[in-house]
């Protein structure tokens, strides 16, 4: 596709649940990262995966947290056990090169989710 | 992680240029300046950046202060589509990952 794309768009879960999020980057870019945004904040980074690199997770808030990336591109976000305070949107986006100092970032529309 | 400093919010009329400014007095030599912008209910884009000299493209105009420890976003002739939230932001050299504050929400005034 010509963008970032993320699904679902909107996720509904009940506390405990186990969630998927999933994001698929723009067609060759070797960079990939998970930020969060709860209402009225600003983007809160979580994990950033480069080439064959290990990943990046210094911003996973806890153990519940954890990502994929397979084949370098796809990836998939999942939080286990829900708690109503990871209600926010996941926001995915992509580079080119991973070299985010001299790059732009593409977002996806991310997926909102609501843990009741 | 580095850190910039933006108002919370701005007014603009609309058809006028805005002036959205960003301090980043920790700045190194290295380090990039971006600016990326949210609209309602979609994710963030890419407006500009630069690291040194002021840049220039379709969407606005970076001016970069001689010290570089300060920036401004400039909107030419704002339209009631460029309302969002904007977010100045500092990369640091062997960081790779953006760190994104809380931005300014500008409000386009018709």
């Amino acid at each position: 596709g010509a963008g970032v794309s993320q699904s679902p768009s909107n996720k509904v879960t009940e506390k405990g649940k186990d969630v998927e999020l999933r994001c698929d980057p723009i067609s060759g870019h070797t960079a990939l990262y998970w930020y969060r945004q709860s209402l009225g904040q600003g983007l809160e980074f979580l994990i950033y995966f480069q080439g064959n690199s290990a990943p990046d997770k210094s911003g996973l808030p806890s153990d519940r947290f954890s990502a994929e990336r397979t084949g370098g591109s796809v990836s998939t976000l999942t939080i286990q056990r829900t708690q109503q305070e990871d209600s926010a949107v996941y926001l995915c986006a992509s580079s080119a090169t991973g070299r985010g100092i001299n790059e732009k970032l593409f977002f996806g529309s991310g997926t909102q989710l609501s843990v009741l | 992680d580095a850190k910039t400093t933006q108002p919370n919010s701005m007014e603009s009329n609309e058809e006028e240029p805005v002036h959205l400014p960003c301090n980043h007095s920790t700045i190194s030599g290295t380090d990039y300046i971006h600016w990326y912008r949210q609209l309602p209910s979609q994710g963030p884009e890419y407006v500009i950046h630069g690291l040194t000299s002021n840049v220039n493209n379709r969407m606005a105009s970076l001016a970069i202060a001689e010290d570089r420890k300060s920036s401004t976003l400039i909107l030419h002739r704002a339209t009631l589509r460029d309302a969002a939230v904007y977010y100045c932001i500092q990369s640091n050299f062997g960081n790779e990952k953006l760190t994104f504050g809380t931005g300014t929400r500008l409000t386009i005034i018709p």
